[in-house]
């Protein structure tokens, strides 16, 4: 079963940059990888997804190298309401892992 | 309304009771999933829905889960003879096609609690 791999948590102080690795040694050949942010009493919410080198939005990167089995979530210059539960999400079994804490500080 | 949306969003009930859960996924949206989430623990897959039918009910942890989606919109999940074990945040998602690219819109949830 194909399970992905997270730091349970992370401290970081606003105006930072937080980079996340996610370890996925079983991804298949055709999946996508996908982060998601969840607050307290909130369900997922998706920030970015990938599938090979490089992929930015408005809020985050994501960099994927060539041998796919992990991943980089690349938040620039975090504030405090980026205090969440990151998660990586192997697309294709649908499974999260257990998430990485990140705590933002003043 | 624009999200998914799920009902009740808190439902306490007694063990061995029956409980329905009832998720509206986003309109056009063919691709639905139920997870589960205990506190302090990632979301666990329960099973998917493509249409009305069961495309991976691999999740679902014992024959007192069951869930259906009839005419490929709204779905309920099942849960028969209620065990505290059941206890958790229960999350619906829909995404427009499902697959491996896509983005699942996530509910709020309904959080069950079984005394």
């Amino acid at each position: 079963l194909a399970k992905t791999t997270q730091p349970i948590s992370m401290d970081s102080y606003e105006g930072q940059e937080v980079n996340i690795t996610c370890s996925h040694n079983n991804i298949a050949t055709n999946d996508y990888i996908t982060w998601y942010q969840q607050f307290p009493s909130q369900g997922p919410r998706f920030i970015i997804q990938g599938y090979k080198t490089k992929v930015t939005n408005e809020v985050a990167s994501l960099f994927i190298p060539a041998d796919r089995k992990s991943s980089t979530l690349s938040l620039p210059r975090v504030s405090l309401s980026d205090t969440a539960v990151y998660y990586c999400l192997d697309t294709d079994k649908l499974i999260f892992g257990t998430g990485t804490r990140l705590q933002v500080f003043p | 309304g624009a999200g998914v949306s799920q009902t009740p969003s808190n439902k306490v009930t007694e063990k061995g009771k029956y409980v329905e859960l009832r998720c509206d996924p986003i309109s056009g949206h063919t691709a639905l999933y139920w997870y589960r989430q205990s506190l302090g623990q990632g979301p666990e897959f329960l099973i998917y829905f493509q249409g009305t039918g069961a495309a991976d009910d691999s999740g679902l942890p014992n024959d007192r889960f069951f869930a259906v989606r009839p005419e490929g919109s709204v779905s309920t999940l099942k849960i028969q003879r209620t065990e505290r074990g059941d206890s958790a945040v229960y999350l619906c998602a829909s995404s427009i096609t499902g697959g491996s690219a896509g983005e699942l819109f996530f509910g709020e949830g309904s959080r069950l609690t079984v005394l």
